[in-house]
């Protein structure tokens, strides 16, 4: 995975629950980030963390949650307040300051039935 | 916030010509600019990047230009091949508070018709 273990590969959930996915990064990259995949609508940005126990809302955080106890770790919760969560979900992590790329993990298919 | 704007959505070329795609961008404090291309069940990779104080850069067949004046930057491939199929994006970042963070275009699918 380049670094970047997103599990699972597939998810299935029942409408009403919660879930969570894993992104654990061996990197040592300081930044981590969650973006959203839809056909046509690009990558859109849902949470990004910079250290430890500190994190931003992106674009499209509403419905969603996370949490950053460790660097190497940063979990996505989709809530049963996200109104469309069938999506596929990328995480990102970015080097030390100064070194702007990002690298995605493979990714998350969540369908919800 | 930052919006990132890209067009077309879809692009069609024939094998051994060239292709451009446009972004523009919303926020004049966005200072770099990275494409990223997404193979067919792949994870986005970067492809090629610029910096707001550079105007043009180039690798090989592929080519970025950005105008911080239009706020618009573009990715240009030349003697386009098969393997350039794939689904291409744009990007703006901007910094606050140490806090990088990256806007992305909504993707243009390109085909490369042999």
């Amino acid at each position: 995975d380049g670094g970047i273990t997103q599990s699972p590969k597939y998810l299935f959930r029942k409408e009403g629950q919660n879930v969570t996915l894993s992104c654990e990064q061996n990197l040592n990259h300081d930044a981590m980030y969650w973006y959203r995949q839809d056909p046509g609508q690009g990558l859109r940005l849902i949470y990004y963390s910079q250290i430890v126990n500190d994190f931003q809302k992106g674009d499209i955080a509403e419905g969603y949650s996370v949490s950053r106890e460790k660097k190497e770790s940063f979990p996505l919760t989709v809530t049963s307040a996200q109104k469309n969560p069938t999506a596929f979900y990328l995480c990102a992590t970015r080097g030390s300051s100064g070194a702007n790329v990002l690298t995605f993990g493979a990714g998350s298919r969540l369908t919800v039935l | 916030g930052e919006n990132v704007e890209q067009h077309p959505s879809t692009l069609s070329v024939q094998e051994g010509d060239s292709a451009v795609i446009k972004c523009t961008y919303s926020d004049s404090a966005s200072n770099y600019f990275p494409w990223y291309k997404q193979e067919l069940g792949k994870r986005p990779q970067l492809i090629i990047d610029i910096r707001s104080n550079v105007g043009e850069k180039k690798d090989q067949r592929i080519a970025v230009t950005l105008n911080k004046t239009a706020k618009h930057f573009s990715l240009h491939i030349t003697e386009t091949q098969p393997e350039d199929s794939a689904v291409y994006f744009c990007a703006a970042s901007i910094g606050s508070g140490g806090y990088q963070k990256v806007t992305f275009g909504i993707g243009t699918k390109l085909q490369v018709i042999p």
